[in-house]
């Protein structure tokens, strides 16, 4: 089975700080993702990745950076941290070719005050 | 990626087989049906996918008209923990990366 492991279920930082979360995938995957979900809004993309070093913006970039100095690692960096970034973040991978599917972590809900 | 149309909330017996359908009457050619579940306050786990014939997993069956513009899925004995909200989703392969989950069904399996 695809194991795909969030370092934080669960998160607590303060307005201005760097926060990262961590994201790791044991199945040699090219692709992986950093979504946000929040009510009423679903599930939106920040940013992904196809291979190592290689990163492309999704939909809500701002206010994010990204870093894939592995392939079995993703990791998303909040530069300041900032109330409206208070969210459910998710990190997916995904093999390259044909229909295979995304797969999720557990997630890590990030709380910011 | 085409549209998709799921009802709101379903309900189950426990035991009894759960058949959530789907509508995505505009899919083309490429496009493949998929299935994703999330319980609450966890990440979207994927059941199954398939593009024209019927997919069985460990997890679930996936039913696909001829037409492919419905799909069911099927959780042949329904047990509490399959209490969920259940998304189809239809995208080509090709295209975009991301994934866009709608609304979904709200799942609740009763005792």
């Amino acid at each position: 089975d695809v194991k795909v492991t969030q370092s934080s279920r669960y998160l607590v930082k303060r307005t201005g700080e760097k926060v990262f979360l961590e994201c790791v995938q044991d199945m040699d995957h090219e692709n992986m993702f950093w979504y946000r979900q929040d009510p009423g809004l679903g599930l939106r993309l920040i940013y992904f990745s196809y291979d190592v070093k290689m990163k492309e913006k999704g939909d809500i970039p701002e206010g994010y950076s990204v870093s894939r100095e592995k392939k079995e690692r993703f990791s998303l960096i909040l530069e300041s941290a900032s109330t409206n970034q208070t969210s459910m973040y998710l990190c997916a991978s995904r093999g390259t070719g044909g229909s295979q599917p995304q797969h999720f972590g557990d997630g890590t809900r990030l709380s910011i005050l | 990626d085409a549209k998709t149309t799921q009802p709101t909330s379903m309900d189950c017996a426990e035991g009894r087989a759960a058949n959530l359908p789907c509508n995505h009457s505009t899919i083309s050619g490429n496009e493949y049906v998929y299935w994703y579940r999330q319980i609450h306050s966890q990440g979207p786990q994927y059941i199954i996918h398939g593009l024209k014939n019927n997919e069985t997993n460990e997890m679930a069956s996936l039913i696909i008209t001829e037409d492919r513009k419905s799909s069911t899925l099927i959780l042949p004995h329904a047990t509490l923990r399959d209490t969920a909200v259940y998304y189809c989703i239809v995208r080509d392969f090709q295209g975009a990366q991301k994934l866009v989950f709608g609304q979904g069904t709200r799942l609740t399996i009763n005792p």
